[in-house]
């Protein structure tokens, strides 16, 4: 079935980038997602890359994405402490409308 | 406009208890998906229902149940609770199936069986 994996923790200073990392094994997918969880609440879409495309750039957040890979990334530029959460890659196939998610990384954002 | 709205927030049950959950989810979103968040699990799916009817389940035992109703909101129901039951359960609503609408996630019950 689908898998998709995640390093569990990213520790970076304030100010730095932060690059977060997915692999997936689903060659069929479509849509990958980065959801944010902070402590306490539900998860929030970050941002969402169609299979077709390589990069998206929104604000402070790229995507960059190897569809040969498998991998997908997400960089978030001139990290804050408050971008200290769960972040969680997801993927839906083409034949399914149910996304598969990570495990979540837990980024620690430290002055 | 009202996000999705999880009730209760927080829930302590014994063991062979039964609880139910509940999700309302954004106003005219008739896609509603509810999970289980684990530290050891991560986030597992649990079931999809959209217009009433459930469209897909995850892989858990029956004593994991849910319904929809006509206005869209859904329960879910778990019957004799284990303590392994503990978590956060989440649920998202979409505005339909299709592979590009977004689902909104509600803050989740977290639930604690002792």
């Amino acid at each position: 079935g689908e898998d998709v994996e995640q390093s569990l923790f990213l520790s970076v200073r304030e100010g730095d980038s932060s690059v977060i990392n997915c692999t997936y094994t689903d060659s069929s997918s479509t849509y990958l997602y980065w959801y944010k969880q902070e402590p306490g609440a539900g998860l929030q879409l970050l941002t969402y890359i169609f299979s077709n495309m390589d990069m998206k750039q929104d604000q402070r957040l790229t995507v960059l994405l190897n569809k040969k890979d498998k991998h997908l990334s997400l960089r978030i530029a001139d990290t804050q402490t408050g971008d200290s959460a769960i972040y969680f890659c997801a993927e839906r196939s083409g034949g399914s409308y149910i996304p598969t998610f990570g495990r979540g990384t837990s980024l620690i954002v430290h002055p | 406009k009202a996000g999705v709205t999880q009730t209760p927030r927080y829930l302590i049950k014994t063991r062979g208890q039964q609880v139910t959950l509940s999700c309302s989810p954004i106003s005219g979103h008739r896609s509603v998906s509810w999970y289980q968040q684990t530290p050891g699990q991560g986030l597992q799916f649990l079931f999809e229902y959209f217009s009433e009817t459930q469209r897909n389940k995850g892989n858990f035992p029956g004593r994991f149940s849910g319904r929809q109703f006509s206005n869209s909101r859904s329960e879910m129901n778990v019957s004799t609770l284990e303590l392994g039951d503990s978590a956060l359960y989440l649920c998202a609503s979409s505005l339909a199936r299709g592979l590009n609408t977004e689902a909104f996630f509600g803050q989740g019950t977290r639930l604690t069986v002792v």
